[in-house]
């Protein structure tokens, strides 16, 4: 199956600075590589997802770029805000599209 | 729309007991899903079901079962808990599988002694 390794998994930054999120997947077979953030007790919340035809989506702040000759994608936040502060969470889809993977998860701390 | 609803959200069991976590959604999704999440180590996939009748395994299927019997549930099974399914469980959906925006309940924490 597929394996997702996710970097750094703790991560602090003052308050407007930028904050990077690295994943690497092994299953070429992946086509879609979504985001998740998760706050202390909390569900999971997608925040930015992105599809293997497309190298970078922009929402806002958040921004996701995929390179799949590399097999890697990031997660980048700018001018982060105490609000940001979280546990965020990449994935693949693996190679049927039924079955999601997730990396190990990044706690991330805006500090103001 | 309640979206996904799980019950119970706090569980405490024996070694040897047997339970069944309950996930329910009312938003018509085809495809939906069990993790269970343990620190450091992500989410991962329990059993997944692309619709009525159909369940299939994920990343770590043992000791537990699940049925699909309508649309709106997804039970997971607990035959015999051990503590090291010891977790926080979640429930997920989607309109069309594992490469959709993915619906999360509000989580099952279970401890089992």
């Amino acid at each position: 199956g597929e394996n997702v390794e996710q970097h750094p998994s703790t991560l602090s930054v003052q308050e407007g600075d930028s904050a990077v999120i690295k994943c690497t997947y092994s299953d070429s077979a992946s086509n879609y590589f979504p985001w998740y953030k998760q706050e202390l007790g909390k569900r999971p919340q997608l925040i930015i997802d992105i599809r293997s035809n497309v190298g970078e989506k922009k929402d806002q702040r958040i921004a996701v770029t995929l390179n799949k000759t590399a097999k890697h994608f990031s997660l980048h936040i700018t001018e982060t805000q105490p609000e940001d502060s979280a546990v965020y969470f990449c994935a693949a889809s693996g190679n049927t599209g039924n079955q999601f993977y997730f990396g190990t998860g990044t706690s991330l701390t805006v500090i103001p | 729309n309640a979206g996904v609803t799980q019950t119970p959200k706090f569980q405490v069991l024996k070694t040897g007991q047997s339970m069944t976590l309950q996930c329910a959604q009312d938003m018509n999704h085809e495809y939906m899903s069990w993790y269970r999440q343990d620190p450091g180590m992500g989410l991962r996939l329990i059993h997944y079901s692309v619709g009525a009748g159909i369940t299939d395994q994920g990343e770590v299927p043992n000791g537990y079962n699940v049925s699909r019997s309508t649309t709106e549930d997804f039970p997971l099974r607990l035959l015999s808990a051990a503590p090291s399914q010891t977790s926080v469980y979640f429930c997920a959906s989607s309109y069309w599988g594992g490469e959709d925006i993915q619906y999360f309940g509000a989580g099952t924490r279970l401890s089992v002694l």
